[in-house]
């Protein structure tokens, strides 16, 4: 599993509420992903980061925003829950190999907005 | 805009048959990944493609690239019930950016 762990692991909130999702690495690694998962879609960016502090806007960063205060840390919220943030959110890391690099995932916040 | 698409979305082949999940982009990145994902799971890579005529087995399956079609397979031989999942292609934005799009994913059901 890479030693990624997100939480919580389901959430229900109503339309308004703030949200706060958080992914936990033990191995230091330097770039850390959102992503959302939806019917047909495949996964889509949200947000990125490497490094403390050091984030950017990937596909679909609108309603959320990230921040990453400690190298194994990297925080999605949601300021105001919509229904239409209603998903499967995944995080990443990036692992560096001898020949490419991969990116392995945590094993998913299912979140629902109503 | 980048586009990853895949087809066929929804593939059902009975035990022992051969097939193949097809992946097309639109960029000239020089990395393509595999994933798979059982239900209710997180993905799982399976395979990194670098370079035009890469190819790379693991089992029943086999994935390769052609850089210059900008066109991935991955080729299932003798398919068993155990590989029955979701696969995901996924490219990378542009050469050297680790900003990955992914496909829609295919839908593997494997029938005895």
């Amino acid at each position: 599993d890479a030693g990624i762990t997100q939480s919580p692991r389901h959430k229900v909130t109503e339309t308004g509420t703030p949200v706060t999702l958080r992914c936990h690495q033990t191995e230091n690694h330097r770039y850390m992903y959102w992503y959302r998962q939806d019917p047909g879609h495949g996964l889509r960016l949200i947000h990125y980061s490497y490094g403390v502090k050091d984030t950017d806007k990937g596909e679909v960063s609108d309603g959320y925003s990230v921040s990453r205060s400690k190298t194994e840390d990297f925080l999605l919220t949601l300021e105001s829950a919509t229904s239409s943030q209603t998903s499967v959110y995944f995080c990443a890391i990036l692992i560096r190999g001898t020949a490419t690099d991969t990116q392995y995932f945590g094993p998913g916040t299912r979140l629902t907005v109503l | 805009e980048l586009k990853v698409e895949q087809n066929p979305l929804f593939l059902s082949m009975q035990e022992g048959k051969n097939y193949t999940i097809y992946c097309n982009y639109s960029t000239t990145s020089d990395r393509l990944y595999w994933y798979r994902q059982d239900p209710g799971k997180s993905l799982e890579s399976l395979f990194v493609l670098l370079s035009n005529g890469a190819v790379k087995q693991e089992g029943r399956l086999m994935a390769s690239l052609d850089t210059k079609a900008r066109l991935s397979t991955l080729h299932i031989t003798a398919a068993v019930h155990d590989l029955s999942a979701t696969y995901f292609c996924a490219v990378d934005k542009a050469i050297g950016d680790n900003d990955m799009r992914f496909g829609a994913g295919t839908r593997l059901t494997v029938k005895p």
